[in-house]
């Protein structure tokens, strides 16, 4: 079945540490990919996505993602992160030509001082 | 660009009463907006596609009945939830989808609606 995983449910780390979520999808051909960044009771904001092209992207607030096709993965990446980093992230895919996103679970991120 | 507003953004209301939540794609036509239901702690949950002029699409397991949706025009898409219940209580957002663009299948997420039912 088609699906979208986010292994990660809950990630704690240090201010100034570097991140990396982890980002997983089943779909036979490469679909377009999405990372979300949702603060508390807020809507969805788009960090990045991936089309085509060059398999590393660079997206706002100084996160990057990276499509391993092989991995069928697209991982989150963030060198330092700030206290205001604090939020909930989803991944998405859209499967090619379709309209729909597909979401993963979320992975709540918590910066510790 | 590409701002989506929700209206409004809480309501609280009583059970058996009917809600009504709009969508509006501010600086943008949008020719494709989706409604999503989020619980608390949970990820986005699709409700329904909407198209512009047309009847919605709706997922497996959601009343179209009870969650009924109008997308009249290029930039506005309602939700009514009617006679709401307890169990509707959620947090309800919306997206759209920019006119064109082949091949670009990005949304631009309204920043939600959260609706209590009593």
């Amino acid at each position: 079945a088609q699906s979208v995983t986010q292994p990660d449910i809950h990630i704690t780390v240090s201010e100034g540490a570097s991140l990396e979520l982890r980002c997983n999808y089943s779909y036979g051909a490469t679909p377009y990919l999405f990372w979300y960044v949702q603060s508390p009771g807020q809507g969805l904001q788009l960090l990045l996505k991936y089309f085509s092209g060059d398999t590393l992207v660079q997206g706002i607030k100084g996160f990057e993602a990276e499509f391993k096709r092989s991995q069928s993965s697209f991982n989150l990446r963030k060198p330092s992160v700030h206290w205001s980093d604090a939020a909930e992230y989803f991944c998405a895919v859209a499967p090619e030509g379709a309209q729909k996103l597909v979401f993963g679970q979320g992975t709540r991120l918590t910066i510790n001082p | 660009g590409a701002v989506v507003s929700q209206h409004p953004s809480w309501v609280i209301c009583k059970s058996g009463t009917s809600v009504k939540i709009e969508c509006r794609s501010l600086d943008f036509q949008a020719t494709t907006m989706f409604w999503y239901r989020q619980f608390p702690k949970q990820s986005l949950m699709l409700m329904a596609t909407s198209n512009e002029g047309s009847k919605a699409t709706y997922e497996q397991g959601v009343e179209k009945d009870k969650f009924l949706i109008n997308h009249a025009s290029l930039t506005l898409s309602t939700l009514t939830v009617t006679s709401a219940h307890p169990e509707d209580s959620s947090f309800y957002i919306c997206s759209a989808r920019r006119r064109i663009l082949a091949g670009n299948n990005e949304q631009f997420f309204g920043p939600g609606t959260r609706l209590t039912v009593l």
